[in-house]
C-alpha cells in the first residue's frame, strides 16, 4: 500500500460544476495535510494546508479532513478552464527517519467548456 | 517562487559525467529539500537539510550527494550521472519543521543521454 493515494484520473468536470478530489493516507498519527495544484510544466504551489478534522474554506476551495478515516479532500466550487492541472496531496508521514512529507502521484483534473 | 531559485533550468549531459544542480534561496528558511518527478511515482524526496551543513537522506538518494555550505545555497550532486536519473528536479523550502509548507522551486529538466 503506497502511503499517500490518489486517483490518477483524469477527472473530467463542466465548468461551473464542483471537482471533488480525494486522498488516503497510511499513518494514523499524521497531523499535517497539504494540497497543492501543479500545471504542465510547472512546480507545484501550495493550494489548502489543514490540521484538525473538518472543512477548511478558502475562495472556492475547501479541503475536508476525517482522521478517523484517514481521508482528505479537496472541493473545487464553480470549477473553471484555469482550474485544469494536476492536484497533488501531501501528507507526514512517520518514516524510520522520522516525519517526512510524503506526495500522492496526483489527479489530474480537466475542466470542460 | 517564494524567493527560490533553480540553476541550470535545463540541462543535458552524457552518463558518467558529473552533474551539480544548484538551489538559491533568499528567504533564509532553515529546511531545504531536493526532489525528483518522474512520471508515474510523483514527488520522492532524494535529500533534504536542516541546516547548514545539516543533511539527511530521503527515500531514493542512492547515486545522489548534496552540501550547504550557506543557508541560501543547496547543491544537489550527480557523482556518475547515469539515464536512470533523467528526470525534472524540484528544490524546496520550509521555515520550520519537516511538515510545515514547503515552497518549490522552478525545476530543473535534466536529460543524461
Amino acid at each position: 500500500q503506497k502511503e499517500v493515494e490518489q486517483n490518477s484520473g483524469p477527472l473530467s468536470v463542466p465548468e461551473g460544476a464542483i471537482a471533488s478530489l480525494n486522498c488516503t493516507y497510511s499513518d494514523r498519527v499524521s497531523q499535517s495535510f497539504f494540497w497543492y495544484r501543479q500545471y504542465s510544466g510547472k512546480s507545484p504551489e501550495l493550494i489548502m494546508s489543514i490540521y484538525s478534522n473538518g472543512d477548511k474554506e478558502d475562495g472556492r476551495f475547501t479541503a475536508q479532513l476525517n482522521k478517523a478515516s484517514q481521508y482528505v479532500s479537496l472541493l473545487i466550487r464553480d470549477s473553471q478552464p484555469s482550474d485544469s492541472a494536476t492536484y497533488l496531496c501531501a501528507a507526514d508521514i512517520l518514516t524510520g527517519g522520522g516525519n517526512k512529507l510524503t506526495f500522492g502521484t496526483g489527479t489530474q483534473l480537466k475542466v470542460e467548456l | 517562487d517564494a524567493g527560490i531559485t533553480q540553476s541550470p533550468r535545463h540541462k543535458v549531459t552524457e552518463t558518467g559525467t558529473p552533474v551539480t544542480l544548484r538551489c538559491h534561496q533568499t528567504e533564509n528558511h532553515r529546511y531545504m529539500y531536493w526532489y525528483r518527478q518522474d512520471p508515474g511515482h510523483g514527488l520522492r524526496l532524494i535529500h533534504y537539510s536542516y541546516g547548514v551543513k545539516d543533511t539527511d537522506k530521503g527515500e531514493v538518494s542512492d547515486g545522489y550527494s548534496v552540501s550547504r555550505s550557506k543557508t541560501e545555497d543547496f547543491l544537489l550532486t550527480l557523482e556518475s550521472a547515469t539515464s536512470s536519473q533523467t528526470s525534472v528536479y524540484f528544490c524546496a523550502i520550509s521555515a520550520d519543521r519537516h511538515t510545515d509548507t514547503q515552497y518549490f522551486g522552478p525545476g530543473t529538466r535534466l536529460t543524461v543521454l
